[in-house]
C-alpha cells in the first residue's frame, strides 16, 4: 500500500531533550516536506527536500533540523525542543517537486507534547 | 507572497442540507487551488484540486468546486451533508511558476459538523 508513515504518533518530552521524529515514503516520491498544525493557524511548513540532500527552510524553521539521505526518509530533528513547538506534525511526499500541481500525500500525524 | 483565507472557523448544517465552505485566495498569478480533508486523528487526503483545466471540478465523495478568478474564490460545496462528512477542511494553494518548489500555502481550516 502506497504511504507516509510518521513515528511516533504521540510523544510527550520535557524541554532541552533532543528527539526525532522519523517520516517514510513508499512511492519513490522526490519531494518530501513537513508541515505543523496548529490551531487557527492551518499548516505551516518547516521544511523541505527536493530530492537526496537537498533541502531547504520553510516559513517556520527556526528551531527544527531535518536530513535527506535516503530518498525514501526525512526526519524531523528537534535539538533542544521548548514548549511552543507543541503541535501537531505532519510528513508529507509527492513527486515531481517542479510541478507544483502535484497532490502531496500525507503521514497521518505526530502529535508532540513540551512540557 | 500567497495567501488562503477560508470564512468561518465552523460551520454547522443538518444532513441532508447544503454544505458551502468558503476559500478566498490571493496571489500575483492564478494559482493551483486545492481543497484537503483531515479526519479525526488522521492526516490530509485530497478532495479536489484545480489545475487551470475546467473551472468546475469534481471531487471524491460529492464533493465540488468552482475556480472564480474575478472573485479569487475557490469555494467547495456539496448538495446534501452527510454525517460522514464531519470534519476538518483546509483550502491550499501553490505557485504554479515552479518557484516556491511545490510549497502549499494552506488556509485556517474549517471545521464542519453534521448533526441529524
Amino acid at each position: 500500500e502506497a504511504q507516509v508513515t510518521q513515528n511516533p504518533r504521540y510523544l510527550i518530552t520535557v524541554t532541552g531533550k533532543k528527539l526525532t521524529v522519523t517520516c517514510s515514503q513508499n512511492m519513490n516520491h522526490e519531494y518530501m516536506s513537513w508541515y505543523r498544525q496548529d490551531p487557527g493557524l492551518g499548516l505551516r511548513q518547516i521544511y523541505y527536500s527536493m530530492n537526496v540532500e537537498v533541502t531547504d527552510k520553510g516559513d517556520v524553521p527556526e528551531g527544527y533540523k531535518v536530513s535527506r539521505k535516503e530518498k525514501r526518509n526525512f526526519p524531523l530533528i528537534l535539538e533542544s525542543p521548548s514548549p511552543n513547538q507543541t503541535s501537531l506534525y505532519f510528513c508529507a511526499s509527492s513527486p515531481r517537486s517542479a510541478y507544483s500541481y502535484n497532490e502531496q500525500f500525507f503521514g497521518p500525524g505526530t502529535r508532540l507534547t513540551v512540557l | 507572497a500567497q495567501s488562503v483565507t477560508q470564512l468561518g472557523s465552523h460551520v454547522s448544517v443538518s444532513e441532508g442540507a447544503l454544505v458551502l465552505l468558503r476559500c478566498n485566495y490571493s496571489s500575483s498569478v492564478p494559482p493551483y487551488l486545492f481543497w484537503y480533508v483531515q479526519y479525526p486523528n488522521q492526516g490530509l487526503q485530497l478532495l479536489l484540486k484545480y489545475t487551470s483545466a475546467a473551472t468546475l471540478v469534481k471531487g471524491i465523495n460529492g464533493f465540488e468546486a468552482e475556480f472564480k478568478k474575478s472573485e479569487t474564490s475557490f469555494h467547495l460545496t456539496k448538495p446534501s451533508a452527510h454525517m460522514s462528512d464531519a470534519a476538518e477542511y483546509f483550502c491550499a494553494v501553490s505557485d504554479p511558476s515552479g518557484t516556491s518548489y511545490g510549497k502549499l500555502t494552506f488556509g485556517q481550516g474549517t471545521i464542519l459538523t453534521v448533526h441529524p
